[in-house]
């Protein structure tokens, strides 16, 4: 299956700090990147799609201003927490679908504020 | 998207058939059938997916009802590394997939 990679896979910040994700889609471009975030023992919730050169559309309930996103490339999207709390320590993971109908993940990025 | 129902916990013994349910009654035409996993800690894994015809990889095996309502995803030999959450989601493309719950399969020696 083509390759989704995702960087760091593990982060530590401290409270009030800015920390960014990326996410490579390495072996196709991809026109549409989800990002998802999933907490202990619960699904995966998307938080927002973003579509390159354009700006992300969020889920209802995700602060656009605390999650920045950027697509600027077709293979490549960040997600940026800002000002981060501990309230935010999750797992955050990334898709990039190609045309065909299947959606490919990063292998997430652990967040932990302390 | 249609709303998909899966039993919570399944247990296989590791060599036999893992047959993992999914009801989709409320599935579209344009709507695909997609499974993915998820292994602890890891993001998702691409599994299979199909429209109306069973599909197989070299992964598993997607068998689809007639009226489409249900599938069943078939591991023909599971083994001790397929244990995982398993989702099944029904998606029209373009779009982003939402998870439920999933099946959390557990494979026994």
């Amino acid at each position: 299956g083509a390759v989704v990679s995702q960087h760091p896979s593990r982060v530590i910040c401290k409270s009030g700090t800015s920390v960014k994700i990326e996410c490579r889609s390495l072996d196709f471009q991809a026109t549409t990147m989800f990002w998802y975030r999933q907490f202990p023992k619960k699904s995966l919730m998307l938080m927002a799609t973003s579509n390159e050169g354009s700006k992300a559309t969020y889920e209802q309930g995700v602060e656009k201003d605390k999650f920045l996103i950027n697509h600027a490339s077709l293979t490549l999207s960040t997600l940026t927490v800002t000002s981060a709390h501990p309230e935010d320590s999750s797992f955050y993971i990334c898709s990039a679908k190609r045309q065909l109908p299947e959606a490919f993940f990063g292998q997430g990025t652990r967040l932990t504020v302390v | 998207d249609a709303k998909t129902t899966q039993p919570p916990s399944m247990d296989c013994a590791e060599g036999r058939a893992a047959n993992l349910p999914c009801n989709h009654s409320t599935i579209s035409g344009n709507e695909y059938v997609y499974w993915y996993r998820q292994i602890h800690s890891q993001g998702p894994q691409y599994i299979i997916h199909g429209l109306k015809n069973n599909e197989t990889n070299e992964m598993a095996s997607l068998i689809i009802t007639e009226d489409r309502k249900s599938s069943t995803l078939i591991l023909p030999h599971a083994t001790l590394r397929d244990t995982a959450v398993y989702y099944c989601i029904g998606l029209s493309s373009g779009y982003a997939l939402n998870f439920g719950k999933g099946t959390s399969l557990l494979v026994t020696p």
